[in-house]
């Protein structure tokens, strides 16, 4: 089956830096990736819709300047939480879909951020 | 917009029994699909079952099978013969067929007791 890799795993930053996630598709091309935000014991929340090549669109809510999404290629699209606080902490999920088939979805392993 | 609610938080069966786990959607639309997904400890989501609104066929997936009521609007989940490793949060899923974003509902932790 299709995978979808997502690093890092885990990452612990001190406030006011930035971290970079990364959310690639080996083995599909994926026009386009969805960044989610879950919270211990909640639900995913969808935050942005990244497609390659244009700019990211942003769930109401969701600060754009905060989380700046990147999708350079049809392989690979990046977030970056900018100047990080502890309120930022939390498990992010990428999940990607090949060009070809919309109503499917491959979604990384996840990144716990950690921020101190 | 659409809302998906789960409205049982917690549930716990024996090992080899039967389970259902509920789901509730509202939308306007005729198209779409909705999805089972399950995220075991280890977090990554897994997809359980997938089923298009226009295919009046439950969708079955081995032990895993589901009751759409559409006019409902009612989407649940049946496990049989339960496994220790059925243990996870299991969430229910809209998808429109003109939107591809996923919206999940508030999800339901399942415990299979050995």
């Amino acid at each position: 089956g299709a995978v979808v890799s997502q690093h890092p795993s885990r990452v612990i930053c001190k406030s006011g830096t930035s971290v970079k996630i990364e959310c690639r598709s080996l083995d599909f091309q994926a026009t386009t990736m969805f960044w989610y935000r879950q919270f211990p014991k909640q639900s995913l929340m969808l935050m942005a819709t990244s497609n390659e090549g244009s700019k990211a669109t942003y769930e109401q809510g969701v600060e754009k300047d905060k989380f700046l999404i990147n999708h350079a290629s049809l392989t690979l699209s990046t977030l970056t939480v900018t100047s990080a606080h502890p309120e930022d902490s939390s498990f992010y999920i990428c999940s990607a879909k090949p060009w070809d088939r919309k109503e499917k979805l491959f979604f990384g392993s996840g990144t716990q951020l950690s921020v101190l | 917009a659409q809302t998906v609610t789960q409205s049982q938080p917690e549930m716990s069966v024996q090992e080899a029994e039967t389970v259902t786990l509920s789901c509730t959607y509202d939308t306007s639309e005729n198209n779409y699909y909705l999805f089972w997904y399950k995220q075991p400890p280890s977090r990554q989501m897994i997809l359980v079952i997938r089923q298009e609104a226009y295919k009046q066929q439950n969708a079955t997936e081995n032990r895993f099978s589901v009751n759409f009521q559409k006019a409902a609007k009612s989407f649940s989940l049946k496990i049989s013969d339960s496994q220790l490793g059925d243990t996870a949060m299991y969430f229910c899923a809209f998808m429109s067929f003109g939107n591809e974003k996923l919206t999940f509902g508030t999800g339901t932790r399942l415990t299979i007791i050995p």
